[in-house]
This record gives structure tokens, C-alpha cells and sequence, in this order.
């Protein structure tokens, strides 16, 4: 079985902290997923990579970076959190997907809920 | 631009069926369902591609009508297991998927 591993199941940081989001997986996929989830708003893809050292802007990047390093690594980054960025952080990744239509399905990690006050 | 999920939330009670709606704007090459039980990680259920398909297994399926960039997904003699978030995603030629903001399914014994 595929398995999406994030580091903390709960994070509570301050206004200003630099915060960083791990997850890892384990089947050797090729892409990785950063989403945040909000209540009446659904999953937003924040930042995606295809390949290692690469990484794209999802729909709601501002605020946030990533870091791709190895494989299966993938890391969320909040240089400066802020209170607006309270959410739950999912973490997905997926065999490959470059072409059109062929878009694998997306195992997810078990969130992280970050509160920052 | 995220897909819009139709109904936002459903009540039902055990053995009744549902429907949930997924409308986009955008021309779409595949679309994707997944169910998230409460405090726990999305689930995938299926994915319809590019070609008007229609899928299912046990007694959940959706179809995909490409010409109206909509999908639906069908769940029939609803289980109390069914009970979740369900989003649809879908991929366009960003070819990425976008998420709906999802429908909350309620099942009552």
C-alpha cells in the first residue's frame, strides 16, 4: 500500500514563526502535492513538483514555498505565518502526470492541522 | 477556477440513493472522485476520462459528460459506511486537478 506520511498530526506556531510541513512517501512516485482544506472551500493546491529540485504554483501560492530535495520528500514552508494560514495542510502524491488525461490518482497524508496564533 | 459541487450537503437516510453533481466551466480531460471520512485523508474512489464514460464499482458510479464539462457521481442503497466529504477533481490543461468544494453526506439508519 502506498503511504503519505506527514510530520505532525497538529502544530500550533506564533504570528512571524517560520514553519515547516515534512511529508514524506514511500512508493517512489514522482509527484508531490502541498493542499490546504477549509471549511465550504474544498482542497487548494498550494504548490505541486513532478521531479525532484522542481516545483510549480498551484492556485494559491502567496505566502508559502517548497523544497524538494529528494524524492520522497516534499516540504511546505511558511517563511512568516500568519493567522490567515490557520487550515489543514494535506499532503498527496501521485505516480506521474505530465500528459493530459492521464492524471494518476492522488494518495493523500493524514493532514496536518496548524494553528497560528 | 474550482468545479461546483452540487448539492453542499445531503441528508439521507439508510437504503436511500444520492446524487452529486460536479459542473465545470473549463474544458476538462479527466475527472476524479474522492470520498474524506471525518479526521481522516481523502480517499480516491475513481477516475473518468476524456470520452463520455460511465464507472462504477459495488454500488457507487459516476459518468462524465465531456460536451458539458460535468460529472456526477451515483450512490445507490447509500451504506451508514458511506458517509463523508465527497470531492470531485478535475483536470484541465493546466493538467493538475482542481478541486470542488465538496458535498457532505449524511446517512441516518
Amino acid at each position: 500500500d502506498v503511504k503519505v506520511t506527514q510530520s505532525s498530526r497538529y502544530l500550533v506556531k506564533r504570528t512571524g514563526e517560520k514553519v515547516f510541513l515534512e511529508c514524506v512517501q514511500d512508493m517512489d512516485h514522482e509527484n508531490m502535492f502541498w493542499y490546504r482544506q477549509d471549511p465550504g472551500l474544498g482542497l487548494r493546491l498550494i504548490y505541486f513538483s513532478y521531479d525532484v529540485k522542481m516545483k510549480e504554483k498551484g492556485d494559491i501560492p502567496e505566502g508559502y514555498s517548497v523544497s524538494r530535495e529528494k524524492k520522497e520528500r516534499f516540504s511546505l514552508i511558511l517563511e512568516s505565518a500568519s493567522t490567515n494560514q490557520t487550515s489543514m495542510y494535506l499532503c498527496a502524491s501521485s505516480l506521474s502526470g505530465r500528459l493530459a488525461g492521464s492524471t494518476d490518482t492522488q494518495y493523500f497524508g493524514p493532514g496536518t492541522r496548524l494553528t497560528v496564533l | 477556477q474550482q468545479p461546483v459541487q452540487s448539492p453542499q450537503a445531503v441528508i439521507l437516510r439508510e437504503g436511500e440513493d444520492a446524487v452529486i453533481n460536479c459542473s465545470s466551466s473549463k474544458a476538462l480531460y479527466s475527472v476524479h472522485w474522492y470520498r474524506q471520512k471525518h479526521g481522516e485523508a481523502p480517499v480516491f474512489l475513481m477516475i473518468l476520462l476524456k470520452g463520455g464514460e460511465q464507472k462504477g464499482h459495488d454500488k457507487i458510479s459516476a459518468s462524465f459528460n465531456e460536451k458539458k464539462q460535468q460529472s456526477s457521481l451515483y450512490l445507490t442503497a447509500s451504506q451508514l459506511s458511506y458517509s463523508g466529504t465527497y470531492f470531485c477533481g478535475t483536470e484541465g490543461r493546466a493538467q493538475k486537478l482542481v478541486f470542488g468544494q465538496g458535498t457532505r453526506l449524511t446517512i441516518n439508519p
